[in-house]
């Protein structure tokens, strides 16, 4: 199985200011990893797909870049909306075990 | 647009089964794959199964084979999720998704997102 970690666990950064979240793989994902959104009560948000590709609707500020067992999603001048958890997920298993990473939670400083 | 809405979840006791749907709506069912995700109260998310659009293909977590059994009604555009011997380790709110694929059909994450049922394990 491949376990994903992401860090930090939790992030405080002012508005305004670059965010930068971290994903690693246990073993290599290719390019095959996605990140999510994710605000109290609400379900998820597909952001990011293909490492760094951004889903439909996702603002430019957001930025995933990687690949192999190392990944990054950065949010350049953070808005107040920003402010959730973000989850990574690889998908590069055949049959598929779409594993999660724990979640980061990026918090107002 | 799409909507995906979920329903079935509730109160159960340990070992005891639910059934939990998802109507669809706002696309053509029938052409993509769909997923469930859960997620424990104040926990992440864990992917739990996932279904091909024919429905003839189906895969589970490791955490759930056995137990869980994830079907579809394309004609109903409907999905299910079937959960027996249930454990208080699979108290958590179940999401279906809609998967989003390339243009050669590869999944490529979850595009959409119903807003949850709980299901609650307790004795």
């Amino acid at each position: 199985e491949v376990v994903m970690a992401q860090s930090p666990a939790t992030l405080s950064v002012s508005p305004g200011e670059r965010a930068t979240l971290s994903c690693r793989a246990s073993q290599s994902v290719s390019s095959n990893l996605a990140w999510y959104q994710q605000k109290p009560g609400q379900a998820p948000r597909l952001l990011i797909y293909g490492a760094s590709t951004r889903a439909t609707g996702t603002p430019a500020r957001f930025t995933g870049s990687g690949s192999g067992t190392e990944f990054t999603l950065t949010i350049s001048s953070l808005q107040s909306e920003d402010f959730a958890v973000y989850y990574c997920q690889q998908y590069n298993n055949w049959p598929p075990m779409y594993t999660f990473g724990q979640g980061t939670k990026l918090e107002i400083k | 647009q799409v909507q995906l809405v979920e329903s079935g979840g509730g109160l159960v006791k340990p070992g005891g089964s639910l059934r939990l749907s998802c109507a669809a709506s706002g696309f053509t069912f029938s052409d993509h794959y769909m997923g469930w995700i859960r997620q424990a109260p104040g926990k992440g998310l864990e992917w739990v199964s996932y279904i091909s659009d024919s429905g003839n293909t189906r895969y589970y977590a490791d955490s759930v084979k056995g137990r869980f059994t994830i079907s579809r009604d394309n004609a109903k555009n409907s999905l299910y999720l079937q959960i027996n011997s249930l454990r208080a380790e699979d108290t958590a709110v179940y999401y279906c998704a809609r998967a989003l694929e390339d243009s050669g059909g590869y999944y490529q994450g979850f595009e959409y997102w119903g807003q949850g049922t709980l299901v609650t394990v307790s004795s």
